[in-house]
């Protein structure tokens, strides 16, 4: 069966230093992978995706992320990080050509002032 | 564009009651999935519908659990006998095709069973 890893719980940091939050996903003969954040109190959003082509992509809120098919990873990074960053965010891989999503456990990011 | 709203957000129920949660995809939306998240754990697939079909079951959702989405608009999500094991957010998301690369979620029903 497919499934996703999210190698840490927790991820606690300083403000604007930089993170990186760790995904590996299993191998398939399609890969569609995706970041969602969830702040509390609200509904899963989409940060980034990866369907094909370059394999460094940009999502919103300065996030990127790179596919990296040789280590079935797909790690999400930002430079600088704000307390508004604070909040759940997880890795999801696109399964049954991307008809549905297989979720990793989640990461909860905390930035420290 | 309203987004998906699920009602009711929280629910309180005992153990081996019945209840019903409701999602309102987006309207132009034909694809509505439910997933299920518990405490520290990433949401699990339960079923999801093509319009009025429901194209696919998981293995979690048993035969307590039942899905409809009866005009292909709102659906809805009943458990019969509820068990505490059943304590979870329930998560509802539409998509306007058969990719989920444009899943948009709701804010989710969380049901505590006592």
């Amino acid at each position: 069966a497919q499934s996703v890893t999210q190698l840490d719980s927790q991820v606690p940091v300083f403000e604007e230093a930089p993170v990186e939050l760790r995904c590996n996903y299993s191998s398939s003969v399609s890969v569609y992978l995706f970041w969602y954040v969830q702040y509390p109190n609200q509904g899963l959003q989409l940060l980034l995706k990866y369907l094909s082509g370059s394999t460094l992509v940009k999502g919103i809120n300065g996030f990127e992320a790179e596919f990296n098919k040789s280590q079935t990873s797909f790690h999400l990074r930002k430079p600088s990080v704000h307390i508004s960053d604070t909040a759940e965010y997880f890795c999801a891989h696109g399964i049954q050509g991307a008809q549905k999503l297989v979720f990793g456990q989640g990461t909860r990011l905390t930035i420290n002032p | 564009d309203t987004g998906v709203s699920q009602d009711p957000r929280h629910k309180i129920t005992k153990r081996g009651q019945n209840v019903t949660f409701r999602c309102d995809p987006i309207s132009e939306h034909n694809r509505l999935y439910w997933y299920r998240q518990t405490l520290g754990q990433g949401p699990e697939f339960l079923t999801y519908f093509q319009n009025e079909a429901q194209l696919e079951k998981s293995r979690l959702l048993s035969d307590r659990f039942s899905a409809e989405r009866p005009k292909g608009s709102f659906s809805t999500l009943e458990i019969q006998r509820t068990e505490q094991g059943d304590s979870a957010m329930y998560l509802c998301a539409s998509s306007p095709g058969p990719l989920a690369e444009k899943l948009f979620f709701g804010s989710g029903t969380q049901l505590s069973v006592l």
